[in-house]
C-alpha cells in the first residue's frame, strides 16, 4: 500500500520567507509526528498529533514554527520568517496507534534557507 | 548526558561477518525500542522493534534488549555491502509518544 508522502521534496527559501511543508500519512494511521534532522544527526522530535488534536508541540524550536492537521489526515508544518538555522530535512512519520507503536517515515523535505 | 547514545562509527566489518551495533538510553521508564536503517540521502526505514527483555530475531537481524542495563543492541549476521548505512536507535520515553533518536552509527561492510 501507499506509504507516507511528503511535498515538496526540496525547498529553497530566502531568509525571511514563509514555507509550508505537507505530509500525507498512511491511510488509517491515527498518529502523526514531525521530526527535524540536521546533517549527521538523528531526527529530533518537533510535534505530535493524534487525529486532529495536537497533543505535544514541545519540540517546536520557536513560535515561528506552526503545525496543523485539521481533518485528522494531511498535516502541514509551516515555518514563518525562515532563518538559516532552519535548514534541515523535515521528516513526517505516522503510526497506526499512539503509545510507542512503530512509526513509518516519509521521504522528507529538504529545506535550504539562503 | 544525551538521552540515547550510540557510537557514531564508522564501524567497518568484512562481508559475511557479524556487525554489532549498540545503544544506551537514560530514561529507565522507556518501554519501546526500535532500530531504523538510513541510507545516505534517504529517510529512516524501520528494521526492528523490541518491547521485552531478551532477543528478537528477524531474518539476519537480531535485536537484544536489557532494560536493567538500559541497553539495546542490533546484530546483523552475514553482513552484506548493501547493509552499509547509518543505523538509528530510537526509544519511546516514558514521558511522551514521540521517539528519541540516537545520533546513529555508520556501518560500512567491505566486500
Amino acid at each position: 500500500g501507499a506509504g507516507v508522502s511528503q511535498s515538496p521534496r526540496y525547498k529553497v527559501a530566502k531568509r525571511g520567507q514563509d514555507v509550508a511543508l505537507r505530509c500525507d500519512p498512511i491511510s488509517g494511521h491515527v498518529s502523526l509526528f514531525w521530526y527535524q534532522q540536521a546533517l549527521g544527526q538523528g531526527p529530533e522530535f518537533l510535534t505530535y498529533f493524534q487525529n486532529e488534536a495536537q497533543l505535544d508541540k514541545s519540540g517546536l524550536p520557536s513560535d515561528r514554527f506552526f503545525a496543523e492537521r485539521p481533518e485528522g489526515s494531511v498535516s502541514t508544518l509551516k515555518i514563518q520568517r525562515t532563518q538559516q538555522e532552519d535548514s534541515a530535512v523535515y521528516l513526517c512519520a505516522s503510526s497506526f496507534q499512539a503509545g510507542g507503536n512503530e512509526q513509518y517515515f516519509g521521504p522528507g523535505t529538504r529545506l535550504t534557507v539562503t | 548526558q544525551k538521552e540515547v547514545e550510540q557510537n557514531s562509527g564508522p564501524l567497518s566489518v568484512p562481508e559475511g561477518a557479524i556487525a554489532s551495533l549498540n545503544c544506551t538510553y537514560s530514561d529507565r521508564g522507556s518501554q519501546s525500542f526500535f532500530w531504523y536503517r538510513q541510507y545516505s540521502g534517504k529517510s529512516p526505514e524501520l528494521i526492528m522493534s523490541i518491547y521485552s527483555n531478551g532477543d528478537k530475531e528477524d531474518g539476519r537481524f537480531t535485536a537484544q534488549l536489557n532494560k536493567a542495563s538500559q541497553y539495546v543492541s542490533l546484530l546483523i549476521r552475514d553482513s552484506q555491502p548493501s547493509d552499509s548505512a547509518t543505523y538509528l536507535c530510537a526509544v519511546n520515553p516514558n514521558y511522551g509518544q514521540n521517539f528519541v533518536f540516537g545520533p546513529g552509527t555508520r556501518l560500512s561492510v567491505l566486500p
